[in-house]
This record gives structure tokens, C-alpha cells and sequence, in this order.
């Protein structure tokens, strides 16, 4: 059972450019949740996700992020026109039900470096 | 929303040492994991520790709910213990892990 796949693993972009974080949870997961960590710091949670829904955005920044998880295919964390600021890792996480009843499994991350 | 409070902020053993962690939080919870952010970044699953106590190899980790505290075991630390160890946190009928700033620890040969 391979586990929750993010790429790509680094993704150097110049400011202005869009930035597309792909996540593919595990099998038999249908919740994702997407979270950000700045250098130093702990992992801040940004959206969660079941598919085709998006349950609690409530962590993400209301201008130039989105995030979808169509019924097929990963789930996609899209930054437009990104500025310096936006460099940091990305996680994301997956479970089979809500975290509020089981464990949540996590991905090796994408590191977003913007110059 | 849920405060977690983790200390020591840094640790620094030798090999072969014993060390203890604590991860305070300030409401109830359904779920407590544990994880350890190896050097390369890797979020790494511990335990899933909501309440009472796990042991796998020379790690364990205790949950008390009702006192709003966990405690994360090493014995025998080796220096691929090095990393950063989180504690995360879901409060009742919430939807999402909160991450205490966790622990760096440093194993020295």
C-alpha cells in the first residue's frame, strides 16, 4: 500500500508564476488536508478536503491559493502569481475518515523555493 | 482554537542516552499523534496516541486526556534520532491536526 505521494518534491518558480502541488492520498482515503511549513517552524493547517468538496478552508489565505480534489485524479494546491513569501514546504496529509476518529498519514512534501 | 505546548523547544543527548518529551494542550481531544521530522524533512509516523500508552521498540508514548498532556519516551537514543518531534493535536469535532512548534533533537555519537 504505497503511501501518500506529493510532487513534485521541489519546484523553484519566479515570482509571478503559478505553482501546482499535487497529492495523491492513500488508497482508501478520501479525506486530504493540505498544510504549510515555514523554515523553523511548525506545520500551519491550511484546507481540508474530501472529494469534490472542500470542507474547512478556513487556514488557507483568501487570494492566489485554491485547492480541489475531483472525484478522479489527486488533489491539487494551486498558489497564483507567488511572491517570496510563499517559499516553504508543503504537506499533505491523508485519512481514511476525519481526523477527529483516525490517524493521518503525511507526505514527503513539496518544497517551494521562489526567486 | 487549541493551544500546544511542547518543551523541551531543544534537546542535545549523547548516544546511548534516555530523554523525555511533553506536549501540553489546552482542550479536549480525540486524536494525538506523534511524529518525527527526520534531517531530509520526512514526516514520520510515531504514534497514534489519543489516550493510554504504546510502546514500539524503544520508543513509547503515554496519553492522560483528562490532564491534557502527552509524554514521548526515548530510551537508548541513537543519532538517527536526530530531528524535530511534533506533537498534533485534533479537538473534539474539529477537522484538522494542530502542531505544537515541536522538539529538536540532536544525538551526538
Amino acid at each position: 500500500n504505497a503511501g501518500v505521494m506529493q510532487n513534485p518534491r521541489h519546484l523553484v518558480r519566479r515570482r509571478g508564476q503559478e505553482a501546482r502541488l499535487r497529492c495523491s492520498p492513500m488508497k482508501g482515503h478520501s479525506h486530504v488536508y493540505w498544510y504549510r511549513q515555514l523554515p523553523e517552524e511548525g506545520l500551519k493547517f491550511m484546507v481540508y478536503l474530501q472529494k469534490e468538496n472542500i470542507i474547512d478552508e478556513s487556514g488557507m489565505p483568501k487570494e492566489r491559493f485554491s485547492a480541489e480534489f475531483p472525484k478522479e485524479g489527486p488533489s491539487i494546491l494551486r498558489i497564483q502569481q507567488v511572491v517570496r513569501g510563499d517559499s516553504a514546504a508543503y504537506f499533505c496529509a491523508s485519512s481514511p475518515l476525519s481526523v477527529a476518529n483516525t490517524e493521518a498519514f503525511f507526505g514527503q512534501g513539496t518544497r517551494l523555493t521562489v526567486v | 482554537g487549541i493551544q500546544v505546548e511542547q518543551s523541551p523547544p531543544d534537546l542535545i543527548l549523547q548516544e546511548g542516552a534516555n530523554s523525555t518529551l511533553r506536549c501540553n494542550f489546552s482542550d479536549s481531544v480525540n486524536n494525538l499523534q506523534w511524529f518525527h521530522q527526520n534531517p531530509w524533512g520526512q514526516l514520520i509516523n510515531l504514534f497514534y496516541i489519543p489516550s493510554g500508552t504504546k510502546q514500539n521498540g524503544r520508543l513509547s508514548a503515554t496519553t492522560v486526556a483528562t490532564e491534557r498532556y502527552s509524554l514521548l519516551y526515548i530510551s537508548s537514543s541513537q543519532t538517527t534520532d536526530s530531528g524535530v518531534y511534533f506533537c498534533a493535536v485534533e479537538k473534539t469535532s474539529g477537522s484538522r491536526l494542530t502542531f505544537g512548534e515541536g522538539t529538536q533533537l540532536t544525538v551526538n555519537p
